[in-house]
């Protein structure tokens, strides 16, 4: 079975601040992993995902991830916070049969200006 | 491209009045489709889903129920909503084989 655990349920950087969101995952298939954004009162937008090839994935608005198998991780970072990064992060991996991904809980970024 | 949409946005509906949730997508044919529901502090709840018209699969039993009558149009409904149905709704619909899914706007439910 899969499962993904994130780390803080809620993170708070200042702006220019390196952003580290922390995903851990368990999967018994080889594991396609994403990371989601959802802002206030919107639906979840993919950030960036990884399925294989190269471990270090980069997305939309200056996010990457880097997939680590030996730690089972995925974290997510961007080197400097931006006051529109604040909102709530998803990670996921992809499940078995019919469940498409199975989600952490999330992490709601704040950002302090 | 591919979009999907959920109307309404928003729904403020009374203990025990019906409810109905659409949720169109548009640019690809027979997709999996799916109804989540976040409810406040908590994370994503996977609902029902759907792998073609007038097939729907239930996660949870409850008080909701949801329907396929076409390809791409995706209904989550009630017959008597609780107070318990209060949430965000999403609809979502799956990418072949890597499995990420794509989501509508959502709608916020209250129910009073």
């Amino acid at each position: 079975a899969q499962s993904v655990t994130q780390l803080g349920s809620h993170v708070s950087v200042s702006e220019g601040a390196l952003v580290l969101l922390r995903c851990n995952y368990s999967s018994s298939v080889p594991p396609y992993l994403f990371w989601y954004v959802q802002y206030p009162n919107q639906g979840l937008q993919l950030l960036l995902k990884y399925t294989t090839g190269a471990t270090l994935v980069k997305g939309i608005n200056g996010f990457e991830a880097e997939f680590k198998k030996s730690e089972t991780s995925f974290h997510l970072t961007k080197p400097s916070a931006h006051m529109s990064d604040a909102a709530e992060y998803f990670c996921a991996v992809r499940a078995s049969g019919n469940t498409p991904l199975v989600f952490g809980k999330g992490t709601r970024l704040s950002v302090i200006a | 491209s591919q979009t999907i949409h959920q109307w309404p946005a928003t729904l403020v509906q009374p203990v025990g009045s019906p409810l109905s949730l659409e949720c169109t997508v548009e640019g690809t044919s027979n997709p999996n489709l799916y109804w989540y529901r976040q409810a406040a502090g908590r994370g994503l709840q996977l609902l029902f889903y759907s792998v073609g018209i007038g097939q729907i699969s239930s996660e949870v039993p409850q008080n909701l129920s949801a329907s396929r009558p076409q390809d791409r149009q995706f209904i989550l409904s009630s017959k008597k909503l609780l107070l318990s149905d209060s949430g965000f709704y999403l609809c979502a619909w799956r990418r072949g084989t890597t499995g990420e899914l794509f989501f509508g706007e959502g709608s916020r439910l209250t129910v009073l």
